[in-house]
């Protein structure tokens, strides 16, 4: 079955403490991107990859790191997280970053960082 | 960055009752999606708009890219309890590549 895997679903961490947030997708895409959602705020994307080992920020990449080194995976990482980035995470993947193409997204990862 | 203007934020209808919901940017768009998202679930896409003046149908959801390049609109006729979510509108131009603009969503709930 065609998905985009997230893991965890659900951390609750302290201030400070790095962690990391998995995705793996199985299509053979290229393009693979993290968003995070807040109320009121929609989808806002924080760091997109084209390709493997071409990343890029997106429009909220402070406080994140990503990489990739594979194509199927795109781990996004918390240095040292802050309240603020309390939040739901997304990864989404597409097909190419050529041409446009629709992106597939994971099932979420909700982040508490008291 | 570019921004998408989606409304209304919210929405309470009837079972049966028709719904829209439209999207507006002040940039021009290549592509317009249309995802629900369902509680607890990742967005899933419901209809992809690729030319301006398309008009393309899934089931009883409707959407159309607008003239202008600028807006579009999401209909649902006949809705049903299953409808509930948050629908999003997401647009892609020229000049941000692959990437997705979203709008802040529109959450639907429909009353039996």
């Amino acid at each position: 079955e065609a998905q985009v895997t997230q893991n965890p679903r659900y951390l609750i961490t302290v201030t400070g403490k790095k962690l990391t947030v998995t995705c793996s997708q199985n299509m053979n895409h290229e393009y693979m991107s993290w968003y995070r959602q807040d109320p009121g705020l929609g989808l806002r994307q924080i760091y997109y990859s084209m390709n493997v080992e071409v990343t890029d920020k997106g429009d909220v990449p402070e406080g994140y790191k990503v990489s990739r080194k594979e194509k199927r995976n795109f781990p996004l990482i918390l240095e040292s997280p802050s309240p603020n980035q309390t939040s739901l995470y997304f990864c989404a993947s597409s097909l190419t970053g050529g041409g446009f193409t629709e992106a597939f997204f994971g099932q979420g990862t909700r982040l508490t960082v008291v | 960055g570019q921004q998408l203007n989606q409304s209304p934020q919210s929405m309470f209808i009837q079972e049966g009752e028709d719904v829209s919901m439209n999207c507006t940017s002040s940039s021009i768009f290549n592509t317009w999606l249309w995802y629900k998202q369902d509680p607890g679930e990742g967005p899933v896409l419901l209809i992809a708009l690729y030319k301006a003046g398309e008009l393309t149908s899934n089931g009883r959801l409707t959407a159309q890219f607008g003239i202008t390049r600028k807006d579009s609109f999401l209909n649902i006729s006949a809705s049903i309890p299953s409808d509930v979510g948050i629908y999003f509108c997401a647009g892609q131009s020229d000049t941000s590549g692959s990437r997705l603009t979203f709008g802040e969503g529109t959450q639907l709930t429909v009353n039996p």
